[in-house]
């Protein structure tokens, strides 16, 4: 049973880039959730997908960020016009996403982006 | 809104015991627990889902006080391997839907 995986584990970029990280959830899982973690901070939820239709941003999210998840399965998280304030680690879980249920999530290994 | 967690950091002996305190000012529907570790993904240890529940497993134990809205996470006989910072997750309900915030997490280190 593979848990979730995360792609790239590190990225390295200059200011004014654009990146693109990607996430491949548990697959019996319908929900995939995207986090940002700063040093010395727990995870800070940025936004989630019930299957394809992503259900709610974070006022964190700017217009800079997108996410999105085709078909359900895997999901790509793109920041435009990287800043500094940017670096950080991005985080993926994803869960069952029973309806009206609290569920666990399952954390991936995170991409760790730095902006130069 | 962000759960707050005490103390911060904790050292310990093994063998020794600890406990973390998550509370929120928000009601809580459920309190989650990982625990992670340096350059690694948060792990899931246990979810408490209703006022007065307590679980535990080996020798890591917690519990939910729905109505002070906290929860604690106890830390008995501590091994080496518990070291890392323990993070509470609190569920809300906000905007139509669930999420889970996050505490600052409190960092735990045992040593020999």
């Amino acid at each position: 049973d593979t848990g979730v995986s995360q792609d790239p584990r590190h990225k390295i970029t200059k200011r004014g880039q654009n990146v693109t990280f990607r996430c491949d959830p548990i697959s019996e899982h319908n929900r995939l959730y995207w986090y940002r973690q700063t040093l010395g901070q727990g995870p800070e939820f940025l936004t989630y997908f019930q299957n394809e239709a992503q259900l709610e941003k974070s006022r964190l999210l700017s217009d800079r960020f997108s996410a999105e998840r085709p078909k359900g399965s895997f999901s790509t998280l793109e920041i435009q016009r990287t800043e500094q304030g940017d670096s950080a680690m991005y985080l993926c879980a994803s869960s069952f996403g029973l309806a009206g249920k609290t569920d666990t999530q399952y954390f991936g290994p995170g991409t760790r982006l730095t902006v130069l | 809104q962000q759960p707050v967690q005490s103390p911060q950091a904790v050292i310990l002996r093994e063998g020794e015991d600890a406990v973390i305190n998550c509370s929120s000012s928000k009601a809580l529907y459920s309190v989650h627990w990982y625990r992670q570790k340096h350059g690694e993904a948060p792990v899931f240890l246990m979810i408490l889902l209703k006022g007065g529940e307590q679980k535990g497993h080996d020798k890591i134990s917690a519990s939910f006080n729905e109505k002070k809205q906290q929860s604690s996470l106890y830390l008995t006989a501590s091994q080496l391997s518990y070291s890392g910072t323990y993070f509470c997750g609190t569920e809300i309900y906000e905007g139509g839907s669930e999420k889970l915030v996050f505490g600052k997490g409190t960092k735990l280190t045992v040593n020999p």
